[in-house]
């Protein structure tokens, strides 16, 4: 079944610093999700990447789905404490006719002022 | 043993009707959430709820509600269908505290209104 393992699981940054975060798939991409959570709360769509090497941006945030479609990278530049949270990358999955969303592994990033 | 469960897996009913969606999880989760899965793929929030609190999503109607007899059941009711209610609908679960977030789908609920 398909995987998504984000790298890495944790980040402490500065505020004012850039950072990488990266969602690797096991199998081909056909349409893959950035969410953040922030607790307590649920998800926050943060935006759609679906054709290799899309690369869409919201404020500080980019995110770029690679060519060959199986990794997907969200980087935020000039990080804020408002960019602390969970970061999830999503995808949907379908095998043998299941239809399945998937999600990452989670990053957990924390700004420090 | 499934963590986060749905029933029914898919759904058909009549514009009109009133329907509900069950969860289940069993991790010891607090917190529930309802997600509706719209036509361009991504999730969007309809509800959360702990034991403490009930969090609804401005934009959702009130015809969709949200029923909890215990931790570990969030129910999602929806009165008078419409065919703009088609879609798939996903619960999760996740802890409530800052050491783990442990967020958990089920497997979601393909709701389709004729």
């Amino acid at each position: 079944s398909q995987e998504l393992e984000q790298s890495p699981q944790s980040l402490i940054v500065q505020e004012g610093k850039n950072l990488t975060i990266n969602c690797t798939s096991s199998k081909t991409l056909y349409g893959l999700y950035w969410y953040k959570q922030k607790y307590g709360e649920g998800l926050i769509f943060l935006m759609m990447l679906q054709k290799g090497g899309e690369e869409k941006s919201h404020e500080k945030i980019t995110a770029k789905l690679d060519e060959k479609k199986q990794q997907s990278s969200l980087h935020i530049t000039a990080s804020q404490p408002s960019h602390a949270g969970i970061y999830l990358c999503g995808a949907h999955s379908s095998t043998s006719g299941t239809y399945k969303y998937i999600f990452g592994t989670g990053t957990r990033l924390k700004v420090l002022a | 043993d499934t963590a986060v469960s749905q029933t029914p897996k898919y759904l058909v009913t009549q514009m009109g009707n009133d329907k509900s969606i069950k969860c289940e999880q069993n991790l010891g989760h607090d917190t529930m959430y309802w997600y509706k899965q719209d036509s361009k793929k991504f999730l969007k929030i309809m509800f959360s709820y702990n034991n403490k609190e009930l969090i609804i999503n401005e934009t959702v109607p009130n015809r969709f509600s949200p029923k909890s007899p215990d931790k570990a059941h969030l129910n999602l009711h929806i009165n008078s269908l419409e065919l703009g209610d088609s879609a798939v609908y996903f619960c999760a679960s996740s802890r409530g505290d800052r050491r783990s977030f442990g967020y958990t789908f089920g497997s979601g609920t393909r709701l389709t209104v004729v």
